[in-house]
């Protein structure tokens, strides 16, 4: 079955940038979705399509997926942003989500 | 602006089946996928399965065995039933919708999640 790898957690200083991977065999040629999910609340939906952002999401989340792995970038990370990212990208038509990365913000 | 609840019983004895109902508003059940995700307390998202409103539906290989997703148009609502079920299904299960844009599939909209324990 297919496997997304993600690091279960990473450390960001206010206002620097923070990278969080989703690494899976070939993973660049499929689509990947980032979510953020903050303690007690649905997931929100941040990036689709490898790059896209809905409507409502700040500019300083952005997205990229080459090779066996993709990215979501926070830049300028805020306090707000401190939750846990889940990538999610399909095989053939199975969803297969990542393992999720708490990110802190300290 | 689609908005979901998730309903059902909050406790299900080992062994029986799990039901829930994901009723949808502001929006037409004919007009998406939808899908069913939980996540074990403290512990990831698993993806369940979807359906489409034509009853097409895909289940995660995991639990195809014990699953089945359904849909009434005419509510409004799509279901879960999940058979036979242990402690490892006590979870948090979300209904949300699924979203496809030029081959990329995406969970756009959240229901506010069920918590289901599993115990006798």
């Amino acid at each position: 079955s297919y496997e997304l790898t993600q690091p279960p957690s990473v450390s960001v200083s206010p206002g620097q940038t923070a990278t969080i991977t989703c690494s899976g065999d070939k993973l660049g040629n499929k689509y990947a979705c980032w979510y953020q999910q903050k303690p007690g609340q649905s997931p929100v939906l941040v990036i689709y399509q490898d790059t896209k952002r809905p409507s409502g999401i700040p500019e300083r989340f952005s997205g990229s997926n080459s090779g066996n792995t993709a990215t979501l970038t926070i830049s300028g990370t805020q306090a707000m942003d401190e939750a846990d990212y889940y990538c999610q990208a399909w095989d053939s038509t199975i969803g297969v989500f990542g393992g999720g990365t708490k990110l802190t913000v300290l | 602006q689609v908005q979901l609840q998730e309903s059902g019983p909050g406790l299900v004895k080992p062994s029986e089946t799990l039901s829930l109902t994901c009723t949808v508003s502001g929006g037409s059940i004919s007009s998406y996928y939808w899908s069913w995700i939980r996540q074990p307390p403290g512990k990831g998202l698993e993806w369940i399965g979807y359906i489409h409103y034509s009853g097409r539906t895909n289940y995660n290989p995991s639990l195809r065995s014990r699953v089945t997703i359904s849909v009434d148009t005419s509510k409004n609502q799509f279901s879960l039933k999940l058979s036979s079920v242990t402690a490892a299904d006590t979870a948090v299960y979300f209904c949300a919708t699924l979203s496809y844009d030029s081959g990329s599939y995406y969970n756009d909209y959240w229901g506010q999640g069920t918590l289901v324990s599993v115990s006798s």
